[in-house]
């Protein structure tokens, strides 16, 4: 049973640093194949894809806000890790990670419950 | 960047009946499409990827068609369960990118 589960603040201040952790289960993220992405959903609007990280380390970011994201993994713990720079109260949202599997189709079939971070002073 | 574009924004359904969302892709993403579930304060649901292919444990009044940069996802004979907003999300290689649609807020008549 695959099991995802967000972790994190929930109130940060403009310009601080987010750091988001997904603990996972019922995978390994050293099976090849095997990705976990990031989206995020401010209140009442749409879902919003941020980061993805393979088995084999490689990453991909939104393009449009790949220079203050950074995803990383550590095997060993099942975790995942999302750090979001310099956040804006535009960033309010729930943030949610997803499992994924490399196939010809991409997509995200196991997610998490989802955290609410909320950017204010 | 692909842009992903759904409609209507709001569909009007009385349970029994068929309803049919719409997603266009601004260009070409072959199949590499999927179809997402949300009822209010749950995470996103996968019905469908691949345009067509049902997820695991999805019933069948749910299916998806098309291809290239017109899909659609028919719910055949709507359940009070199916009342949600209803995402599209396609993958590019190049540059590689998740997009999701705006949404479909399926509601009942």
């Amino acid at each position: 049973q695959i099991t995802l589960k967000e972790s994190g603040p929930t109130l940060v201040k403009p310009t601080q640093t987010l750091t988001l952790t997904c603990t996972f289960s019922g995978f390994s993220l050293s099976t090849s194949g095997v990705g976990v992405g990031w989206i995020r959903q401010p209140p009442g609007k749409a879902l919003e894809w941020l980061a993805l990280i393979y088995w084999n380390d490689d990453k991909r970011y939104s393009p449009s806000l790949k220079s203050r994201l950074t995803i990383t993994k550590d095997t060993s713990k099942n975790q995942v890790v999302l750090t979001m720079t310099n956040m804006d109260p535009v960033d309010t949202a729930t943030y949610y990670c997803a499992h994924s599997t490399v196939t010809r189709f991409n997509y995200f079939d196991y997610w998490g419950q989802g955290t609410l971070v909320t950017v204010s002073s | 960047e692909i842009v992903m574009t759904q409609s209507p924004a709001t569909l009007s359904v009385s349970p029994g009946e068929r309803a049919t969302l719409s997603c266009r892709a601004s260009q070409s993403v072959s199949s590499n499409l999927a179809w997402y579930q949300q009822k209010p304060g749950q995470a996103p649901r996968l019905l469908i990827y691949g345009a067509s292919t049902r997820a695991t444990g999805i019933p069948a009044r749910f299916s998806g068609s098309g291809s290239g940069t017109e899909f659609t996802l028919t719910i055949s004979s709507l359940q009070s369960e199916d009342f949600a907003v209803y995402y599209c999300q396609q993958y590019n290689n190049w540059p590689p990118a998740y997009t999701f649609g705006q949404g479909t807020k399926l509601e009942i008549k």
